[in-house]
């Protein structure tokens, strides 16, 4: 299985500033045919399921806003907020879909400094 | 408005079996396939498996196979997936998420999801 390591765990961000996660997967989830990278990223807040924010490392989800943005290739990728708000608190996920045994990462949790 | 809504919390014993059920709305089972998701309390999320739409043709995770099954009836929209010997470490919430695009198989993204079952196992 390919392994999805994020980090930090946990990151305490002040409101307006960026919150920078990191995803690195053990091997490479770019799939050349498509010229795409497989992965996506999906926030959670407490009670609530995933929400996708991100696919393909980093085409945005309409509807999502644009302080969010992935980043990336191969096995190191990036989930940047550029402007932390109170509404993002929450635990962020990536996800691979590169091999058909799918993983997630352990997922980071961001909070108001 | 694309929407899945689940069946309600389930209390089991270890040894028993559970069926979660998850009602498609505005989103057809016969052009695209579902995910089921589960997170421990306080834990990460873990990959179940994914059916085809329309075949119903699946693919479980590894250390799953065997114990779960997973099925939909196009007729009215409505997956299912049933866990069977369950332990207590199977406690969790459960998720059924439809796939990010359609015709992709299992290698895909996962939008939308449902709002979540969750199953305890306890004696």
């Amino acid at each position: 299985d390919i392994v999805m390591t994020q980090s930090p765990d946990s990151l305490a961000v002040s409101l307006g500033e960026r919150a920078t996660i990191s995803c690195k997967s053990s091997q490479s989830v770019f799939y050349s045919p498509q010229n795409t990278n497989q992965l996506a990223w999906y926030q959670q807040k407490p009670g609530q399921p995933p929400k996708l924010l991100i696919y393909w490392a980093s085409t945005r989800k309409s509807g999502i806003p644009d302080r969010f943005s992935g980043s990336g290739s191969g096995t190191d990728f990036t989930l940047t907020i550029s402007s932390l708000q109170a509404e993002d608190v929450a635990v962020y996920y990536c996800q691979q879909y590169y091999n058909s045994q799918l993983t997630f990462g352990g997922g980071t949790k961001v909070e108001i400094k | 408005q694309v929407q899945l809504v689940q069946s309600g919390a389930e209390v089991k014993k270890p040894g028993a079996s559970v069926k979660v059920s998850c009602k498609a709305s505005a989103y057809s089972l016969i052009t695209n396939g579902i995910t089921w998701v589960r997170q421990a309390p306080g834990q990460g999320l873990e990959w179940m498996g994914w059916i085809s739409p329309n075949n119903g043709n699946t693919h479980y995770a590894q250390k799953l196979q065997g114990r779960v099954t997973m099925t939909t009836d196009t007729s009215t929209d409505i997956a299912y997936m049933e866990l069977r010997s369950l332990r207590s470490d199977d406690t969790g919430v459960y998720y059924c998420a439809g796939d990010g695009v359609s015709g992709s198989g299992p290698w895909n993204w996962f939008d939308p999801w449902g709002q979540g079952t969750l199953v305890t196992v306890s004696s």
